[in-house]
Order: C-alpha cells, then structure tokens, then sequence
C-alpha cells in the first residue's frame, strides 16, 4: 500500500541554522501538507500546497518557513534559522484532492538545542 | 474558526471491555470529522471519517462513530477492546472552505489484560 515517507527520522540542530525536512508524497497524489506537534500539544496545521503553491497556510508559518517541491517527488520543508521553540515532531501529510483524506508520514523529530 | 476538545488526555479500559473516547467540536459551518489513530513510533492513521453521509460511520479496526449535530460530538467507540488497540486517538475538523485539519489534543488509550 501507498505512503508517506519523511526523512529524517529525527534530527538534531544548533539554534540559528536551517534545516530541511523531507517527504515523499503519495504519487497520484496533489495536495501535500505540513503539521507539527509540540512534545504534549495539539498536532497543528502549518501549510498546504497545490499547483507548486501555497494555498493556505496557518499563523505558525512565518516567513522563517518556506516549502517546495524541487522535483516530481519530493516536498520539502525548510526552517531558516531554527529556535529553540521549533522543536517539535513534523508531519507531511498529502491527498489526491483538497477534500479528500489525508494521509500522514510517520513524522520527524526536530530537536532544537 | 473552528476547534476540536477530546475528553480525557488518557484512558484505560480492560480487554473486552467498551471504548468511549469522545470529541466534542465547534465549527461555523457543516464539518467534516475525522478520526485518527498513531501507534508507537508510527505516522496518523485514518480509522474513520463523517462526511455528511450516514450519521454512523464505520471505521477500521471495529471502530465506529456516532455524529450528534445537536450535542457538537463526534465520540468513537468500539465494543470490545483489544490489546492492540493501545495508541494515541485523535480527533480532527475540517471544513468545507478549507483543507486543513484542526486536531484535538488527543487521548491515549491503555489497554489493561
């Protein structure tokens, strides 16, 4: 069966530099997402994107993040200097349509020292 | 806007015994209402979701759930609970003007033998 893969599983960084976390979407996929869960919070939406395009994106998601799609397969998230409140597990989710069910990847866990 | 209360961070039933988990919402508009479930070490799994259909909605796993417009509810229950049932459910809104998911901040569920 078809499914989200992230890399890596968990990373660890030094405040103030970027990290890039990776997902492979479903591939007849065309929406791709980004949430995160603070360690004992609500998982939380970040972004979606359709179309190479943000088409929403939540208050969390300053101008500190960006996403891409570099290629036909994966979908990147990018912190461009990381703080300490930027720990959290990140989930790349992705749907065939905007409507439709969202199917998550097992999340990495970004560690912010 | 919209949000998402999950009832008891925790709960522990015996095998054999009934799971209730409940999730009560607050949403502007019609929603759709999700049911997720992470496993250890393991990415968000659909077990079900309400989407203007039938008001009880069968999900994997022997789960199922009852949508109550007037109680704002969507609880999850199983009959008879396993062993295997053990993880993390989480309950999520979304509505028709967007995609993204709003989460409640989930419910650990603990299966005693």
């Amino acid at each position: 069966e078809p499914e989200v893969t992230q890399t890596p599983s968990h990373q660890v960084t030094q405040m103030g530099q970027e990290v890039i976390l990776r997902c492979v979407p479903i591939s007849n996929h065309l929406y791709f997402y980004w949430y995160r869960q603070i360690l004992g919070q609500k998982v939380e939406f970040l972004v979606s994107f359709y179309n190479n395009e943000i088409s929403e994106k939540s208050e969390i998601f300053d101008d500190q993040f960006s996403v891409e799609r570099p290629d036909g397969s994966n979908f990147t998230l990018k912190i461009r200097s990381t703080k300490l409140e930027d720990s959290a597990m990140y989930f790349c989710a992705s749907s065939v349509g905007g409507a439709d069910t969202q199917y998550f990847g097992p999340g990495t866990r970004l560690t912010v020292l | 806007a919209q949000s998402v209360t999950q009832l008891g961070s925790h709960v522990s039933v015996s095998e054999g015994a009934l799971v209730l988990l409940r999730c009560n919402y607050s949403s502007s508009v019609p929603p759709y209402l999700f049911w997720y479930v992470q496993y250890p070490n393991q990415g968000l799994q659909l077990l079900l979701k309400y989407t203007s259909a039938a008001t009880l909605v069968k999900g994997i796993n022997g789960f199922e759930a009852e949508f109550k417009k007037s109680e704002t509810s969507f609880h999850l229950t199983k009959p008879s609970a396993h062993m295997s049932d053990a993880a993390e459910y989480f309950c999520a809104v979304r509505n028709n003007a967007g995609n993204m998911l709003t989460f409640g901040g989930g419910t650990r569920l603990m299966v005693k033998p």
